[in-house]
């Protein structure tokens, strides 16, 4: 079965450090993988993508992943976070169905908090 | 573009009672998820639509929980009666043409059971 864990509930840094938030999947085939920012009564906003090709996958917001099959992880990574990066993140795997339509599996998230 | 719209954005309701959450996607995308996210932990598929077809529904509790997407476009979600334990964000995703593998967010609908 196909899952995702965040192993970091709540992480906090100070603004302008890096930041990597780790992401590991299980499945069985070549994972389509996400990842999601939340902010507080807010819906989820994709921050980037990985479906194939170049495994160092650039979104918005200067974020950043690397996908590394060897480990089943997809940590996503900044190199100097801002304040307003405070939100929640989640990683997630879709899985294709037989309908052709994706099926998704979310971690449960990590918090940031950002320091000033 | 419009994103994916959902109603109310709160709802405060006793227990016994029933809700509905309604979503209208993006246009033209024709799958839409409902999924329900508990306060500190990821987003859960209840039922997902092809159209108006429900494709996959194997987490919608159905004694109390039911979802349509009549004419494929809009969808509502139902509660009847709520339970204490049913408080959480009800969120709306939709994606386009079959084969696509991104979703889009609504702000969900924040419900508290009293």
């Amino acid at each position: 079965a196909q899952s995702v864990t965040q192993p970091d509930i709540h992480i906090t840094v100070s603004e302008g450090a890096s930041l990597e938030l780790r992401c590991n999947y299980s499945y069985g085939a070549t994972p389509y993988l996400f990842w999601y920012v939340q902010s507080p009564g807010q819906g989820l906003q994709l921050l980037l993508k990985y479906f194939s090709g170049d495994t160092l996958v650039q979104g918005i917001k200067g974020f950043e992943a690397e996908f590394k099959r060897s480990q089943s992880s997809f940590n996503l990574r900044k190199p100097s976070v801002h304040w307003s990066d405070a939100a929640e993140y989640f990683c997630a795997v879709g899985a294709l169905r037989g309908s052709g339509t994706y099926k998704y599996i979310f971690g449960t998230g990590t918090r940031l908090k950002v320091l000033a | 573009e419009a994103g994916v719209v959902q109603s109310p954005r709160y709802k405060i309701i006793e227990k016994k009672q029933p809700v509905a959450f309604w979503c209208n996607p993006i246009s033209g995308h024709n799958t839409l998820y409902w999924y329900l996210q508990n306060l500190g932990q990821g987003p859960e598929l209840l039922i997902r639509y092809e159209n108006e077809e429900a494709v996959d529904d194997s987490q919608l509790p159905k004694d109390r929980f039911s979802a349509e997407r009549l004419k494929g476009v809009d969808s509502t979600l139902k509660i009847q009666p709520a339970e204490l334990g049913d408080s959480a964000v009800y969120l709306c995703a939709s994606s386009p043409e079959l084969g696509s593998n991104e979703q889009f967010f609504g702000p969900g609908t924040r419900l508290t059971v009293l």
